[in-house]
């Protein structure tokens, strides 16, 4: 039972434009959530997080939206850039227990 | 700042044998968590280690398992290996139990022939 679904495996983007990566979520414990960036060969990075008393958290040109009553979160990269080309993960957390449950990620693609 | 290093960056291993993949966590902090990323998925949690002591586990079986060493570096031991243990092991630190976000190191690749 995926608990964290990413349902779009891949989104391509021209640079300058919107990048808009979706996420959703059935456990209602849920009270944390992130998202991560993963280039090849590397770790994930943390990009943005947002706690579930809030609906939206900005950072530069990362803004995330959080939906509760449809249990879905979004992420807003704009104006997109080609170094933004990576996978992004949606993951989630409940209480203090750090275990993150992650989505199986978004290949983004932004092209010059 | 040191970032999260882990060790080795590739492994190929036979059914059966039994593996040890290290971790050295971000300088400061005390918490070290585990990940498993199948090809094509997300990261699987493992288990976590706070202070040395196992903090929470996710759905594994027991023949994984875990060290945490006073200077907060850890150790994922993997014991009589099968082929779906084939895939990217991550290692991740943060400070205490906070939301503070974890930090990923870039993973030691097994593959299980």
């Amino acid at each position: 039972d995926q608990q964290v679904k990413q349902n779009s495996p891949s989104l391509s983007v021209q640079e300058g434009r919107i990048s808009i990566l979706n996420c959703d979520y059935t456990n209602s414990m849920f009270d944390y959530f992130l998202w991560y960036k993963k280039y090849p060969a590397e770790g994930p990075t943390f990009l943005i997080s947002i706690s579930s008393i809030k609906d939206k958290n900005e950072d530069g040109r990362f803004t995330v939206f959080l939906n509760k009553s449809a249990k879905h979160l979004s992420l807003h990269i704009v104006p997109s850039q080609p170094g933004d080309s990576a996978v992004y993960f949606c993951a989630a957390s409940a209480g203090s227990a750090r275990q993150l449950t992650f989505g199986s990620g978004t290949q983004l693609t932004v092209l010059p | 700042e040191t970032g999260v290093t882990q060790s080795p960056t590739h492994l190929i291993k036979t059914r059966g044998q039994q593996v040890t993949l290290r971790c050295s966590s971000q300088s400061g902090h005390n918490t070290v968590s585990w990940y498993q990323q199948a090809l094509g998925q997300g990261p699987q949690f493992i288990f976590q280690y706070y202070r040395e002591e196992e903090n929470g586990r996710g759905n594994f079986p027991p023949r994984f398992s875990g060290l945490q060493f006073p200077n907060y570096s850890s150790e994922l031991n993997v014991n009589a290996l099968e082929l779906d243990d084939s895939a990217l092991y991550l290692c991740a630190s943060s400070w205490g139990h906070n939301n503070s976000p974890l930090h990923f190191g870039n993973g030691t690749r097994l593959t299980v022939t």
